[in-house]
């Protein structure tokens, strides 16, 4: 399957900052996912991302407190914005089963945000 | 909605054992069925992806089975090594959309 470069790996962040998560996959994917692992919990869906299309948002998350770019079919950003010790998680992007639903999907190596 | 429920939430072996990791989800309208490892504060790796229309898929020690119909998968993992400890995450896609939803996981330690 595809690799996706995910970085960065970990940052401490002050609260009230902001941090961008970057995502970078070896091939090009239509969709990319974007997904909130809290600690002790599993991951929970932020939002699609398509290319050139604004990013669909679950319920519960909110564009100006996570925006998304997607500007081509290999690359991806998501902004943690306005940061608090609530949004202290493990923040994972995804790949693969768009075209063909019965295609695995792969991960990035995840970002371990700690904020202070 | 879907739920994605994972038995034992936490299991401690000896080396060398079999055993077996429990997956239940609530609605068998899926597509397919991910398992997935994950070492701690690590990304996570797929291990094995059952189409809807299959019964199990195998790599290596690992095998995964699919009943679609009563909602459950099984992740047999043979003869057991310190190198299995990780978190099991089992995820289903449906057809609905394209996300993933998992459940919570399980946690296994192999010890020597």
């Amino acid at each position: 399957s595809a690799v996706i470069s995910q970085k960065p790996s970990r940052d401490i962040c002050q609260r009230g900052t902001s941090l961008t998560i970057q995502c970078q996959v070896d091939s090009q994917v239509t969709m990319m996912f974007w997904y909130r692992q809290q600690p002790g919990q599993s991951l929970t869906l932020i939002a699609t991302a398509n290319q050139g299309s604004e990013a669909t948002y679950e319920s519960g998350f909110v564009i100006d407190k996570f925006p998304i770019s997607r500007p081509n079919l290999t690359f991806s950003t998501l902004t943690v914005s306005n940061m608090s010790p609530e949004d202290s998680s493990i923040y994972l992007c995804s790949g693969g089963g768009d075209r063909d639903l019965n295609t695995e999907a792969f991960f990035g190596q995840g970002t371990r945000l700690t904020v202070v | 909605k879907q739920e994605v429920t994972q038995i034992p939430a936490a299991l401690s072996v000896p080396e060398g054992e079999n055993l077996v990791l429990n997956c239940s989800f609530t609605d068998s309208a899926i597509y397919n069925l991910q398992w997935f490892r994950q070492d701690p504060g690590k990304g996570l790796t797929s291990l094995l992806l059952i189409q809807s229309s299959q019964r199990e898929q195998t790599s290596g020690r690992l095998n995964a089975s699919l009943d679609k119909s009563s909602g459950r998968s099984t992740l047999y993992i043979a003869a057991s090594q310190p190198g299995d400890s990780a978190t099991y995450l089992c995820a289903v896609r449906q057809g609905s959309g394209y996300a993933l939803n998992f459940g919570k996981g399980t946690s296994l330690l192999v010890t020597p």
